[in-house]
Order: structure tokens, then sequence, then C-alpha cells
């Protein structure tokens, strides 16, 4: 069964500074892969995805993931953090069996926390 | 606003009550899924729907618990004889495309909270 694990539950970075979220992935099959923002009180926010295409994935607020096949990993990045990017970070895989019905399989999340 | 919306967004009951939530996906939306997500934790798959047909259901999903989407529009989800470990965030999601490249939209989630 496909899982994802998320290395720290919080991140604490300056505004300005780098910005980099871990997640590994297990799956029997080539993944997708996709990170959701939650912001307090609110849904998850879909930040970008991986189906098999570019390895660099660009997603939307300046944020970017790498997936790595050798080294089972889908991290997130941002160069240059805001305080607005103050959220909790889900990495996620699809469980897509047959039939065109997708579960999405969630890591415990992170906390990123930005400081002026 | 053409989000998916959930209904109530809180939700404060006494432990042996029923409770029902109500989610309306993006309109034209064929597909709708159901979470819960307990206090740092991630969300957890409950069910999902194709149209009206509800296709898959976690083992998460006890008998207390029954999901319809009449007509494929709107979703309700209902807990029967309410327990504290029921306790949790409710999110709905809805997409179009089939397959793993779609992707799901979330509403803002219903915070039941049993006492």
């Amino acid at each position: 069964a496909q899982s994802v694990t998320q290395l720290g539950s919080h991140v604490s970075v300056s505004e300005g500074a780098l910005v980099l979220l871990r997640c590994n992935y297990s799956s029997s099959v080539p993944p997708y892969l996709f990170w959701y923002v939650q912001y307090p009180n609110q849904g998850l926010q879909l930040l970008l995805k991986y189906t098999s295409a570019a390895t660099l994935v660009k997603g939307i607020n300046g944020f970017e993931a790498e997936f790595k096949k050798s080294e089972t990993s889908f991290h997130l990045t941002k160069p240059s953090a805001h305080m607005r990017d103050a959220a909790e970070y889900f990495c996620a895989v699809s469980d897509h069996p047959g039939g065109g019905f997708q579960k999405l399989v969630f890591g415990t999340g992170t906390r990123l926390l930005v400081s002026p | 606003d053409t989000g998916v919306s959930q209904n109530p967004r809180h939700k404060i009951t006494k432990r042996g009550q029923n409770v029902t939530f109500r989610c309306d996906p993006i309109s034209e939306h064929n597909r709708l899924y159901w979470y819960r997500q307990t206090l740092g934790q991630g969300p957890e798959f409950l069910t999902y729907f194709q149209n009206e047909a509800q296709l898959e259901k976690s083992r998460l999903l006890s008998d207390r618990f029954s999901a319809e989407r009449p007509k494929g529009s709107f979703s309700t989800l209902e807990i029967q004889r309410t327990e504290q470990g029921d306790s949790a965030m409710y999110l709905c999601a809805s997409s179009s495309v089939s397959g793993a490249r779609s992707e799901q939209f979330f509403g803002p989630g219903t915070r039941l909270t049993v006492l």
C-alpha cells in the first residue's frame, strides 16, 4: 500500500529564509504525489502535484518540489519564506487502483512557523 | 463562490446523539470524497462517490456511519450514536476527471465535537 512520511512535525524559519519540508514515499507502483497546504480553520489547497511528467514541479505561491525516485523523496521547497506561508503542509500519495478512483493517502503534516 | 461548501462548519453534540453533515461539491464534479482529520494527523479517506453510486468505503467507516449522494449532487454524512472518538474535522472533496491525475478540491470542513 502507498504511504508517505513527513519528517518533522514542526519547521521554524525566519522570514526570507529557505523553506524545506521533507516527504518520503512508499509505493508499489509509480506514484502520483501531491503537496497540500491548510490554513487555520480552512480546507486543503493544492500547492503542486507530480504525475510522472517533469521531476521538478512548480506550484503556487513560489513553492516547488523535486521527485527523486532513487531517494523515494518529494521534498517541498521555497527560496524565501513569507509570513503568509505559515500553515500546515501535507504530503500525499495517490492510491489509484483501476477504475479511475483516486484515494489520497496523507502524511501527518508539517507545521511551518515563520518568524519576522 | 463556486468552491466546495460544507455545512455546518462546527457541530457540538452529546455522546449518543445523531449528527448529519452536508457537502455541496463543485457543480460539474461527478466524484465526491469524504475524509476525516483528527488533531495532529493528516486526513484519512472515508468514502467515495461517483455520481450517486458509493463505490468505495474505508474500514474506518463503521456501521454507525452512513453517507449518501442522492441524484449525484450534494452528499450527506450521518453519524449515529456518536462517540467521543468521533470528534474530528470531516472534510469533503470533489473532482471531475477520472484517474489519478485529477485534482481534488477540498471544502472548509465540518468540525465535530462530541461531549
